[in-house]
């Protein structure tokens, strides 16, 4: 039968605003932590990184910023921008982790109006 | 600059048949990743590749899968058997090695099974 898929949250924002979308993570050892961006029909693309011995990383445009106390990460647009539309993933990463793989969080989409 | 490319962008395929999905990751990267992703929902870790063996597979990647780097350059993801469940997008991804986690992903092959 057809699945069903996860209802992802949505952020609205207005062309120029300021954007911050939300995650939250799971594993208290995870020391790694990435942001992607997916367009429709493509693969996820890196947007920026942070590692747990850092609060706060500014990329262009782009802010992120870990609380460790809560297992928060945030990620900041600033002047979002119309091709800013997609669907943005956190994932982490833990060190020691034999297979360096990512775990994925469940994705927020961003849509700006324009 | 170097990306994650991957063959076919598309492909169907009827349940029983097996399946062989194609990735080249980035030239001096050293492992190597199939993720996927059911239509809405998250991306999904399959399993690791380093160093010419697995490293970490998760519990999807069950004796239907398995992944070869047949030469200097392919990695490849075979499902021996596929099912209707394994209708998906497969990622595969790369990322330089250790101290760098970033991984970078390819445009993703979707995956049919009827």
């Amino acid at each position: 039968g057809e699945s069903v898929g996860l209802h992802l949250p949505t952020l609205s924002v207005q062309e120029g605003d300021n954007s911050i979308i939300n995650c939250a993570y799971s594993n208290s050892a995870s020391d790694y932590f990435i942001w992607y961006k997916q367009e429709s029909g493509k693969g996820p693309q890196f947007i920026i990184d942070i590692r747990s011995n850092m609060d706060k990383r500014q990329g262009q445009r782009v802010t992120v910023l870990l609380n460790k106390t809560v297992k928060h990460l945030s990620l900041q647009i600033a002047a979002t921008q119309p091709g800013d539309s997609a669907v943005y993933f956190c994932a982490e990463n833990m060190r020691g982790n034999a297979g360096n793989m990512l775990t994925f969080g469940g994705g927020t989409r961003l849509m700006v109006k324009p | 600059e170097p990306e994650v490319t991957q063959t076919p962008s598309h492909q169907v395929t009827q349940m029983g048949q097996e399946v062989i999905l194609r990735c080249v990751p980035i030239s001096n990267h050293l492992y190597f990743y199939w993720y996927r992703q059911i239509l809405g929902q998250k991306v999904e870790f399959l399993v690791s590749f380093y160093n010419n063996e697995i490293s970490e597979k998760s519990e999807i990647f069950d004796d239907q899968f398995s992944v070869e780097r047949p030469d200097g350059s392919n990695f490849t993801l075979k499902i021996r058997s596929t099912k209707l469940e394994d209708s998906a997008m497969y990622f595969c991804a790369s990322s330089a090695g250790t101290g760098d986690e970033k991984l970078f992903f390819g445009s993703g092959t979707q995956l049919s099974v009827l």
